[in-house]
């Protein structure tokens, strides 16, 4: 399809495991950024990626968060030692470009669940 | 640092009515804002862009304005219909190109 994918689409783990989460941005699309939503809140900035560099991690919470985009296309959101607060919906959005008109566009997202 | 605030949190009306959403922003210094719609479960879908140069845009019967000297963003829906019932959410868009969105809108309506 044409739009942003994400999978899996429910991830199930157990704490202290490392689990990775996949964005395909639409093609073209320089700019890729993720979002943790919780229930009830919108979406909170963790990550962007400005073709294959992060422009702006400073929304990760911590170092057993990390984020690689090697070939400016897909990315992959990597959590080690999964915590039970780390439960949420990952969502990815891609753009044009990060700056200027930057319309995002947002895949259906990942629901995580650390037991 | 950026604070968006969406009011009402939450509303309940019946079909035929025209609405308006609020989105408040702290910091006028943005490049865009956008509102999206977000329905149980699912991501998010945009549904209009305005650039900070930009007063209003129009998409059906959704209409979005801008006013960044008061830090304010409406959404009207007119002649609402139950298909619309979902949670609206705002983005604003500073120089740092990081969206900061706001907690969003719940709406239904009712037939």
């Amino acid at each position: 399809g044409a739009g942003v994918s994400q999978t899996p689409s429910n991830k199930v783990t157990e704490k202290g495991k490392y689990v990775e989460l996949r964005c395909d941005p639409i093609s073209g699309h320089t700019a890729l950024y993720w979002y943790r939503q919780s229930l009830g809140q919108g979406p909170e900035f963790l990550i962007y990626f400005q073709g294959t560099g992060a422009a702006d991690d400073s929304g990760l919470p911590n170092d057993r968060f990390f984020a690689v985009r090697p070939e400016g296309s897909v990315s992959t959101l990597k959590i080690q030692r999964t915590e039970r607060g780390d439960s949420a919906v990952y969502l990815c959005a891609s753009s044009l470009d990060a700056g200027g008109p930057g319309e995002q566009f947002f895949g259906p997202g990942t629901r995580l669940t650390v037991l | 640092k950026q604070e968006v605030t969406q009011i009402p949190a939450a509303l309940s009306v019946p079909e035929g009515e025209n609405l308006v959403l609020n989105c408040s922003f702290t910091d006028s210094a943005i490049y865009n804002l956008q509102w999206f719609r977000q329905d149980p479960g699912k991501g998010l879908t945009s549904l209009l862009l305005i650039q900070s140069s930009q007063r209003e845009q129009t998409s059906g019967r959704l209409n979005a304005s801008l006013d960044k000297s008061s830090g304010r963003s409406t959404l009207y829906i007119a002649a609402s219909q139950p298909g619309d019932s979902a949670t609206y959410l705002c983005a604003v868009k500073g120089g740092s190109y990081i969206p900061t969105f706001g907690r969003g809108t719940s709406l239904i309506v009712h037939p």
